[in-house]
């Protein structure tokens, strides 16, 4: 079964309103989370870092403050979409990495497709 | 940087062939790489991981070959079956770090 849990799964707004995705580990603790875009037919591109108990790290080109991370707790980390346009439609993906059993496997939820009017 | 490219970026054939994906990335000093499926919509599911001191890891009918110091990995897909159509992600997870880079992905087909 899904090891991260992203909701979510899909949301509508209206342009110039805020989303929060959130991305949860379900078995496992995670310092560490990681926030992906992926556009139509396009790969994943890596946004930012997420790091329990201080700030996010942010990829180049990426704005921080549109794009909020928190993450609250070992088990959760969230990305809130502030005044969003409809250029930020995409499909958002989160991941965390295994602690346990194979080194440097990453775990991947299901996705959150944002679609902004 | 690493920059990692997947060729074909779409492929289509008859069932029960066998097929490669291909992959190539630009700067060997990584941790391992990783293939991915990801069917329309969804998120990614991990299909093969091979660290950077292997050759090669297998799966099923799926095995996947690593040549760091070329910068190529495969994916070879045996007895392929109209289940198998997604979209193929290779994906390098850059040493000293945990980032994943990625390719742009190969769209498999495979007919009845």
């Amino acid at each position: 079964g899904a090891v991260v849990s992203q909701h979510p799964s899909r949301v509508i707004c209206k342009s110039g309103t805020s989303v929060k995705i959130e991305c949860r580990s379900l078995d496992f603790q995670a310092t560490t989370m990681f926030w992906y875009r992926q556009f139509p037919k396009q790969s994943l591109m890596l946004m930012a870092t997420s790091n329990e108990g201080s700030k996010a790290t942010y990829e180049q080109g990426v704005e921080k403050d549109k794009f909020l991370i928190n993450h609250a707790s070992l088990t959760l980390s969230t990305l809130t979409v502030t005044s969003a346009h409809p250029e930020d439609s995409s499909f958002y993906i989160c991941s965390a990495p295994s602690l346990r059993g194979t080194a440097g496997e990453l775990f991947f939820g299901e996705g959150s497709r944002l679609t902004v009017l | 940087k690493q920059e990692v490219t997947q060729i074909p970026a779409a492929l289509s054939v008859p069932e029960g062939e066998n097929l490669v994906l291909n992959c190539s990335f630009t700067d060997s000093a990584i941790y391992n790489l990783q293939w991915f499926r990801q069917d329309p919509g969804k998120g990614l599911t991990s299909l093969l991981l091979i660290q950077s001191s292997q050759r090669e890891q297998t799966s099923g009918r799926l095995n996947a070959s690593l040549d760091k110091s070329s910068g190529r990995s495969t994916l070879y897909i045996a007895a392929s079956q109209p289940g198998d159509s997604a979209t193929y992600l290779c994906a390098v997870l850059v040493q000293g770090a945990q980032k994943l880079v990625f390719g742009q992905g190969t769209r498999l087909t495979i007919n009845p």
